[in-house]
């Protein structure tokens, strides 16, 4: 089983459009995250999210929404996306006390 | 800026070899973590090394600890071409759920 998964892995859509990433973890941790990697691998928090309570956010444009529906999903939603929005978008789970696990990334190239 | 910061950005080695990178931060930790990222991959967790540690092992890999001076090292010993990825220290400041990435280092293993 996939400790944490994120859908979908590839995502190409046009500038203007609105598009979610699904994350989901069966791992029981309380906190989750959301980070953008951009080209030159740097690897930026956005979100912290714990116990479906938002906890950090990280002056992110507010076109960008998470939505915590309970502990174990943390979905990210994005309107207007814009050209400078590609990047690898990663969810994880854990990580203060203990490691964190990381999905294998989706891939947002906006046209 | 970020609070772990990785150094050097890339590393070129022969295999064989053994390779170190460092991680300095700024505020303090509850702890500090190692991940690798292979190419296109999610995150991976080699390490946790709490405040009160100042060295840990594992397989190839020892981490140091010095809260003194506020850095890390990670060696990794008989590299491998399996090894060619980039490493990333995170440092959770106390009391908080930021789990928060440096730039990371580059490490190319030569056959």
């Amino acid at each position: 089983d996939t400790a944490v998964s994120q859908t979908p892995k590839y995502l190409v859509t046009q500038m203007g459009n609105d598009k979610s990433i699904k994350c989901e973890q069966n791992l029981g941790h309380d906190t989750m995250y959301w980070y953008k990697q951009d080209s030159k691998k740097f690897l930026k928090i956005m979100f912290s999210y714990n116990n479906k309570e938002l906890i950090i956010n990280e002056t992110v444009p507010n076109r960008f929404s998470p939505k915590s529906p309970d502990k174990a999903h943390l979905n990210l939603h994005i309107n207007s996306l814009e050209l400078g929005d590609s990047a690898v978008y990663f969810c994880a789970s854990g990580g203060v006390n203990t490691e964190a696990f990381f999905g294998q990334g989706t891939r947002l190239t906006v046209v | 800026s970020q609070q772990g910061e990785e150094d050097p950005q890339a590393l070129s080695i022969q295999e064989g070899e053994n390779a170190t990178m460092n991680c300095s931060y700024k505020t303090s930790i509850n702890n500090l973590q190692w991940y690798r990222q292979n190419s296109g991959r999610g995150l991976v967790h080699l390490i946790l090394i709490r405040s009160n540690e100042r060295e840990k092992h594992s397989g190839r890999l020892r981490v140091t600890l010095d809260t003194s001076k506020k850095s890390s090292s990670l060696l990794i010993t008989a590299s491998r071409a399996a090894d060619t990825a980039s490493y990333f220290c995170a440092t959770p400041p106390l009391g908080d759920y930021k789990l928060s990435f440096g730039a990371g280092t580059t490490v190319t293993v030569r056959a």
